[in-house]
């Protein structure tokens, strides 16, 4: 049972390149979710999805988009990194509205430079 | 607007003693409470939830808490802490805006001492 799994755990990226973090979750939950994590700060919620082809902003949108074209992947894709995004994503699913309870991945560390 | 505290930034306990960690949040009806671990290099997992009812939540590992209403309060209990209890604790809270948002607070990290 594999549960939500993300790739690639670590990455290092220069400023101005871009990147797709994936994630895929085999339980077929309708709702998934971005989060970055900062020291302190908690995780902040980036983009979410109720479904397959819906998906909407969270709090910290701005240089990053989403897609949602199946149930089971969420792929997060930054474009043009700034050291700003250096962070820890999370990627996160639940089976409904009514229960909330999610489930994480494992983490992707990025360091842009 | 909305917001989650754990006034506690670090804690250390010895093995053996008892913990609390503390959870206050700000808003205008009764939310859904979760407390959740991260070990480290790990993604965060679910320790226990409250959404209605008995005041008093049991979750995995031996932790509970309480939901005091009268002081917007969600605190995490242990009576003996274990060595393996060392993580990052985060409170969350789920709030019925229209997508069904959580926010989750800065986190409390735990030591523990042998």
């Amino acid at each position: 049972n594999a549960g939500v799994t993300q790739t690639p755990k670590f990455r290092i990226l220069k400023i101005g390149q871009s990147m797709t973090l994936q994630c895929t979750q085999d339980m077929n939950h309708n709702y998934m979710y971005w989060y970055r994590q900062d020291p302190g700060m908690g995780l902040k919620l980036i983009y979410y999805s109720v479904g397959a082809g819906i998906t909407d902003k969270g709090e910290v949108p701005n240089g990053y988009n989403v897609s949602r074209s199946t149930t089971e992947d969420f792929p997060l894709r930054l474009e043009l990194a700034a050291p700003s995004q250096t962070s820890v994503y999370f990627c996160a699913s639940s089976r409904d509205r009514a229960t909330y309870e999610q489930y994480f991945g494992p983490g992707t560390r990025l360091t842009v430079t | 607007a909305q917001s989650v505290t754990q006034p506690d930034i670090h804690i250390t306990v010895s093995e053996g003693a008892s913990l609390e960690l503390r959870c206050n949040y700000s808003y205008g009806a009764t939310p859904y409470l979760f407390w959740y671990v991260q070990s480290p290099g790990q993604g965060l997992q679910l320790l226990l939830k409250y959404f209605s009812g008995d005041t008093l939540v049991q979750g995995i590992k031996g932790f509970e808490a309480e939901f005091k209403r009268s002081q917007s309060s969600f605190n995490l209990r242990k009576p003996s802490v274990h060595w393996s209890d060392a993580a990052e604790y985060f409170c969350a809270v789920g709030l019925k805006t229209s997508y069904d948002k959580v926010i989750f607070g800065p986190g409390t990290s735990l030591s523990v001492i042998p």
